[in-house]
């Protein structure tokens, strides 16, 4: 069974602060998905990332696939409030199913 | 443009009574279906998917029963709500097999009295 570990699970910045959030797992991935939840609302698909090595990037948020395909990281820079919400990368648990984590719940506080 | 529709956005129920939850898709033909529910503090936990009408795939023994009557219709029921199946409940589709993304509803947050 595959299993990845999101971290930090809690983290509280102020605006303008940047900011790195963590998957890592012991297993290969074929590719892996981020999702942002906004409170109150359905996880929102933010990006795919596929080739190991591969960077993203989607305006303040640059997105990274270990060389091995074994994790993955989030960076976020000068964070904003909107930026608020839990963060998930979760795995592939069957051939249409993904296996979700608890998360990274991040507050950016004005 | 495909959209996902799920109805009510918030329940209150007493404990011992049913519930019928409702999901559909628009847009798309054959997609995987699925039910998730957030409990507070917790990760997503799939309770059931589906690929196809009448095919229901059970993630957890539990008090929920899922059926899917039409192509892009799912439905999250239950005969006696007990006080643990309070939470946040999401509907989801996809299309495809392996690591496609996976497309939210807006979510029923349920409170059991």
């Amino acid at each position: 069974t595959q299993l990845l570990e999101q971290s930090p699970q809690f983290l509280s910045i102020q605006e303008g602060e940047n900011l790195t959030v963590y998957c890592n797992s012991s297993s290969v991935f074929s590719s892996l998905q981020w999702y942002r939840q906004e409170p109150g609302e359905g996880p929102v698909l933010l990006v795919t990332v596929v080739t190991g090595g591969e960077v993203k990037k989607l305006k303040r948020l640059t997105f990274q696939f270990g060389d091995a395909r074994k994790d993955s990281s989030l960076h976020i820079t000068a964070a904003q409030p909107g930026d608020t919400g839990l963060y998930l990368c979760p795995i592939q648990g069957g051939s249409e199913k993904l296996v979700f984590g608890k998360g990274t719940k991040l507050t950016v506080n004005p | 443009s495909q959209t996902i529709h799920q109805w009510p956005a918030t329940l209150v129920q007493p404990v011992g009574s049913p519930l019928s939850l409702e999901c559909t898709v628009e847009g798309t033909s054959n997609p995987n279906l699925y039910w998730y529910r957030q409990a507070a503090g917790r990760g997503l936990q799939l309770l059931f998917y589906s690929v196809g009408i009448g095919q229901i795939s059970s993630e957890v023994p539990q008090n929920l029963s899922a059926s899917r009557p039409q192509d892009r219709q799912f439905i999250l029921s239950s005969k006696k709500l007990l006080l643990s199946d309070s939470g946040f409940y999401l509907c989801a589709w996809s299309v495809g097999q392996y690591n496609q993304p996976q497309h939210f509803g807006d979510g029923t947050r349920l409170s059991i009295l």
